[in-house]
């Protein structure tokens, strides 16, 4: 079965520049989440999209935007980069007008900010 | 959202059922208890789900207590791929909230 896509799977940026990480959810799912999980820490949100409306905001630094496209996938573009925003970020994808919640979460975008 | 408690780590022998238990004493109606484990730095991984039954899939059994203010996650035949970080999630995503706030979760440590 077809499992969400992140890309890129690695990133190494340095301070103050930009990053951008890329979710493509699985097929007919029309919810997109964003996670962030620091090392040695558990994965707190950060933002989700519904049918490409933001839906729900975490902690989600001002640095940090995302957007839901027509096609569904979704974009997580983060500027000024900071060491701490280095951490694994995670997308996750829902069937919510299916009636169902169980979020399925792709491999991850580690980035590493030098 | 509800909170939840679970023991911070646990052992099972291989081939003998793993149940993970959780607290989650200030769940309202309309909150269901999902479960999510994490295979060390891989993408959290959804297991089992229910409201106030109890549920069974092909990963898992989710034993809910009648009061609902605890559960049980049972894996019948513990394998040493059962390893993971197990996280007890109360959701309210049927009231419209879209994120799964996690906590400590257990460490599932599966022993040959």
């Amino acid at each position: 079965a077809a499992g969400v896509i992140q890309s890129p799977r690695h990133l190494i940026k340095e301070k103050r520049e930009t990053a951008t990480l890329k979710c493509y959810p699985i097929p007919r799912h029309d919810t997109v989440y964003w996670y962030q999980q620091g090392p040695g820490q558990d994965p707190q949100f950060l933002i989700s999209f519904y049918e490409k409306m933001q839906s729900d905001k975490g902690s989600i630094p001002d640095r940090f935007s995302a957007q839901q496209f027509s096609d569904y996938h979704s974009e997580l573009n983060m500027s000024s980069l900071e060491l701490g925003d280095s951490a694994l970020y995670f997308c996750a994808s829902s069937h919510t007008t299916g009636g169902t919640y169980e979020q399925y979460f792709g491999p991850g975008t580690r980035l590493t900010v030098t | 959202d509800a909170k939840t408690t679970q023991p911070p780590s646990m052992d099972c022998a291989e081939g003998r059922a793993a149940n993970l238990p959780c607290n989650h004493s200030t769940i309202s109606g309309n909150e269901y208890v999902y479960w999510y484990r994490q295979i060390h730095s891989q993408g959290p991984q959804y297991i089992i789900h229910g409201l106030k039954n109890n549920e069974t899939n092909e990963m898992a059994s989710l034993i809910i207590t009648e009061d609902r203010k605890s559960s049980t996650l049972i894996l019948p035949h513990a394998t040493l791929r059962d390893t993971a970080v197990y996280y007890c999630i109360v959701d309210n995503s049927g009231a419209g909230s879209y994120q799964l706030t996690f906590g400590k979760g257990t460490k599932l440590s599966v022993i040959p």
